[in-house]
């Protein structure tokens, strides 16, 4: 298995430029997680789906910031428009139920 | 969400056993104990959890105290790729329908440094 699959793996960007994460979950997984790290403010998660639907997208920071899961191989976190404070490491995980979650190896993404 | 603290950082020689503690002292009864840790760039990876009982799997032991106010990671034999930063969590459970999943809230975790 490859594992949780994340593209691009680095980003670099313009204030205002939209920005699109990608994010292949691990076959078979229900559960999809969206997480950002920064120095500042640690993991936080933004937003959970579970069978390709949103649960608790209390994390995400604005309106900005959208995630969908259109399939259940599929999902994209994006940024419209993009600021330097998005600037951080944005990781997707998976899981196959409420247990363990599976980390990808992270989107860093930098916003000039 | 239960909080828990744990140490900033520690040291371990390599070979020996690292013990790391967890305080939660707030937990309630029905939120696991989970044991996450994320080597320097790279996405966090889970290493085991429990509820009550002591647990032991390929990488660890989690020994959790009667009280279930403080739990101590346990790797046995400490090497250099071990050193990365420990987050113990207290993930309250998923509600009846399974719908809900409990959230994991990572804190500032426990950086241990493995040395030769």
């Amino acid at each position: 298995d490859a594992g949780v699959i994340q593209s691009p793996r680095h980003e670099v960007t313009e204030m205002g430029q939209e920005v699109t994460l990608r994010c292949k979950p691990i076959s078979g997984h229900d559960y999809l997680f969206w997480y950002r790290q920064t120095m500042m403010r640690g993991l936080e998660l933004l937003i959970y789906f579970n069978n390709n639907v949103p649960i608790d997208d209390s994390g995400m920071p604005e309106d900005r910031f959208s995630a969908k899961m259109p399939n259940a191989s599929f999902s994209t976190l994006k940024i419209q428009p993009s600021e330097p404070r998005d600037s951080a490491v944005y990781f997707c995980a998976s899981s196959p139920t409420p247990r363990s979650q599976y980390f990808g190896p992270g989107t860093r993404l930098t916003v000039l | 969400d239960a909080k828990t603290t744990q140490p900033p950082s520690m040291d371990c020689a390599e070979g020996r056993a690292a013990n790391l503690p967890c305080n939660h002292s707030t937990i309630s009864g029905n939120e696991y104990v989970y044991w996450y840790r994320q080597i320097h760039s790279q996405g966090p990876q889970y290493i085991i959890h429990g509820l009550k009982n002591n647990e032991t799997n390929e990488m660890a032991s989690l020994i959790i105290t009667e009280d279930r106010k403080s739990s101590t990671l346990i790797l046995p034999h400490a090497t250099l790729r071990d050193t990365a930063v420990y987050y113990c969590i207290v993930r309250p459970p998923t509600n009846a329908g399974g719908t809900s999943y409990g959230k994991l809230t990572f804190g500032q975790g426990t950086i241990l440094t493995v040395h030769p």
